[in-house]
């Protein structure tokens, strides 16, 4: 079965301080992989998805992720935090499944930012 | 151009009680959905709709429904409230619908059921 894990329910990082999100997938296929943030009281926001090609991925704000195959993972990264950066994070892997686009959600690391 | 609205923000129902909440798009999207996110789970789809008049049942459907008569609308239903659904609602839509298409999210509704 596809499945999401964050292994880190609660990050606290200092402001300036690098960081990475971790994100663990289990899907069968070629998977399509997403980063997507959610500010207190908002929607989600799209920073970053991989298709294919480059396993190496830029996204707003300054993040990145990397997809490695080999160890099912797609961790976000950004060399150096700012306090607006404090948020929930979400990992999903796009799977179409049954005839439909469903998307599968870790459970999300939510970030504090230290002055 | 205001992507994908919800209302309300806030809703507080009684069990047993109906209410629809409401999900609008204005990006001529065929693929609208509706999640659910609780904490410690992430989001789960309820319902999903790949075009006008066509819907169809996600991970966690039961005590919703849905209806799709227009490309922009997307109402969800709860006909008898219970405190377990109890949550914040998004709605989100995508041009296709297949895994590589961005989907867009709603600023969410968050319902409390006493």
């Amino acid at each position: 079965a596809q499945s999401v894990t964050q292994p880190d329910i609660h990050i606290t990082v200092s402001e300036g301080a690098s960081l990475e999100l971790r994100c663990n997938y289990s899907y069968g296929a070629t998977p399509y992989l997403f980063w997507y943030v959610q500010s207190p009281g908002q929607g989600l926001q799209l920073l970053l998805k991989y298709f294919s090609g480059d396993t190496l991925v830029q996204g707003i704000k300054g993040f990145e992720a990397e997809f490695k195959r080999s160890q099912s993972s797609f961790n976000l990264r950004k060399p150096s935090v700012h306090w607006s950066d404090a948020a929930e994070y979400f990992c999903a892997v796009g799977v179409f499944s049954g005839g439909y686009n469903k998307l599968i959600f870790g459970a999300g690391t939510r970030l504090a930012v230290h002055p | 151009n205001a992507g994908v609205t919800q209302t309300p923000k806030f809703q507080v129902l009684k069990t047993g009680q109906s209410m629809t909440l409401q999900c609008a798009q204005d990006m001529n999207h065929e693929y609208m959905s509706w999640y659910r996110q609780d904490p410690g789970m992430g989001l789960r789809l309820i319902h999903y709709s790949v075009g006008a008049g066509i819907t169809d049942q996600g991970e966690v459907p039961n005590g919703y429904n849905v209806s799709r008569s227009t490309t922009e609308d997307f109402p969800l239903r709860l006909l008898s409230a219970a405190p377990s659904q109890t949550s914040v609602y998004f709605c989100a839509s995508s041009y296709e619908g297949g895994p590589p298409d961005t989907q867009y999210f709603g600023p969410g509704t968050r319902l409390t059921v006493l």
